[in-house]
């Protein structure tokens, strides 16, 4: 199992462009999560999805729109990147039932200039 | 919304010593998760613990859920611990995680 897995592992943008940031599970999880890290500070939830056709919002989405395109993929585009979403963002998943462990790929590591 | 607080924030250790972090939330939850973010920035699971205690070779955790607030022991400390230490709990009837601020871990050799 490569568990939760995210591309690119870097980006570099200007301000203006779009990009889609891809995150892939293969554990069946139902839940999967989008969150940014900005330098020192803990995670914030941008969009989640509960179940695969299901998306909502978290804390700070504007900016973003995510698509859950099947039930192992779930992905995070800026239409039009900002300064301000410099950040690195995880993506996880979360298993399902009795025991809700949620688990994170990688990071992407996003520059807006 | 429900708070999350860590504390302490920042923690420098002799290798060798032990600690307590702990994490305390505002509200009932029915899900927590204690996280080790290494000095790469990779997340690692560490506890799932939304009451109760356990164990996994030095550390171990307790989550007081009527009292709201959990505690992560390191015990026997060493440079590999060294990272940011993340509490993540979630309220009943929600899908949304809400993370602590983290307390921030150096451990000296």
């Amino acid at each position: 199992n490569a568990g939760v897995t995210q591309t690119p592992k870097f980006q570099v943008l200007k301000t203006g462009q779009s990009m889609t940031l891809q995150c892939a599970q293969d554990m069946n999880h139902n839940s999967m999560y989008w969150y940014r890290q900005d330098p020192g500070m803990g995670l914030r939830l941008i969009y989640y999805s509960a179940s695969e056709g299901t998306t909502d919002k978290g804390e700070v989405p504007n900016g973003y729109n995510v698509s859950r395109l099947n039930k192992r993929e779930f992905s995070l585009r800026l239409e039009s990147a900002a300064p301000s979403q410099t950040s690195v963002y995880f993506c996880a998943s979360r298993t399902s039932g009795g025991y809700n462990e949620q688990f994170f790929g990688p990071g992407t590591r996003l520059t807006v200039l | 919304g429900i708070q999350v607080e860590q504390s302490p924030p920042d923690l420098i250790l002799q290798e060798g010593a032990n600690s307590t972090l702990r994490c305390n939330f505002s509200d009932s939850v029915n899900n927590l998760q204690w996280f080790h973010q290494n000095p790469w920035g990779q997340l690692i699971n560490l506890f799932y613990i939304p009451s109760g205690t356990k164990q996994n070779g030095r550390l171990s955790a307790t989550t007081v859920a009527t009292e709201r607030y959990s505690l992560l022991y390191i015990s026997s400390s060493q440079t590999t611990d060294s990272g940011v230490y993340f509490c993540a709990v979630l309220t009943s009837g929600t899908y949304k995680y809400i993370f602590g601020t983290g307390t921030r871990l150096k451990v000296l050799a």
